[in-house]
């Protein structure tokens, strides 16, 4: 089963308004990423959080992470109708040999203009 | 750079037919991932290779799918036969990190196989 739950399922926002979107997850990590997913599009590597950083900015994104309540959480900022896309929250782990990315269900935000 | 090659973008098949789907990765990178993405979930890992041999196929559906890395740059995966339930978006990535890798990286997806079983 997928480990990364986001929420909300859905956001609709005014153009200019922040977003916030929140990971939940199960186990333990050694980071976590966000990924921007465009209609019909493959998957965008949006930003990196270590399991021993509390909270990272790139741009107009700022991602916290909180490894006590394993939970995440992606602010956009000034949002733009670009912005309209799912977004995934993957956790990041390794074990017995292999290292891999689980991913969430996302979150589906529109930006209105 | 180049990113993540994938052909064909569109396929359409009935049930019981045999496809298959191709992916370049970007030049270097050790690791390819193939995921399944049914519509309105996220992407599911199927298969893992490090160079040509696979580190983790623990959810390849191995009676009708298959996966190969011949010589740790291109892959194919294979469906053989085709279910209803394989409807969904294959995407291939890859990334950096080696085998001894303490830290997963970000990975570099491609636009995606676009898969519809009738």
């Amino acid at each position: 089963s997928q480990q990364g739950e986001e929420d909300p399922q859905a956001l609709s926002i005014q153009e200019g308004e922040n977003a916030t979107m929140n990971c939940s997850y199960k186990t333990s990590i050694n980071n976590l990423q966000w990924y921007r997913q465009n209609s019909g599009r493959g998957l965008v590597h949006l930003i990196l959080i270590r399991s021993n950083e509390r909270e990272k900015h790139s741009g107009r994104l700022r991602v916290t992470l909180d490894t006590s309540k394993k939970s995440s959480s992606l602010l956009i900022t000034a949002s733009r109708a670009a912005d309209t896309a799912s977004y995934f929250c993957a956790t990041a782990y390794s074990g017995a040999g292999s290292y891999q990315l689980t991913f969430g269900k996302g979150t589906k935000l529109s930006v209105i203009p | 750079e180049a990113g993540v090659a994938q052909s064909p973008r569109y396929k359409i098949i009935e049930k019981r037919q045999s496809v298959a789907f191709w992916c370049n990765p970007i030049s270097g990178h050790a690791t390819l991932y193939w995921y399944q993405q049914i519509l309105g979930q996220g992407p599911k890992l199927l298969i893992q290779f490090q160079n040509n041999g696979v580190v983790d196929d623990s959810q390849l559906p191995k009676d009708r799918f298959s996966a190969e890395r011949l010589k740790g740059v291109d892959s194919t995966l294979k469906i053989q036969p085709a279910k209803l339930e394989d409807s969904a978006v294959y995407l291939c990535a890859s990334s950096l990190e080696g085998s001894s890798g303490r830290f997963i990286n970000e990975q570099f997806f491609g636009p995606g196989t676009r898969l519809t079983v009738l």
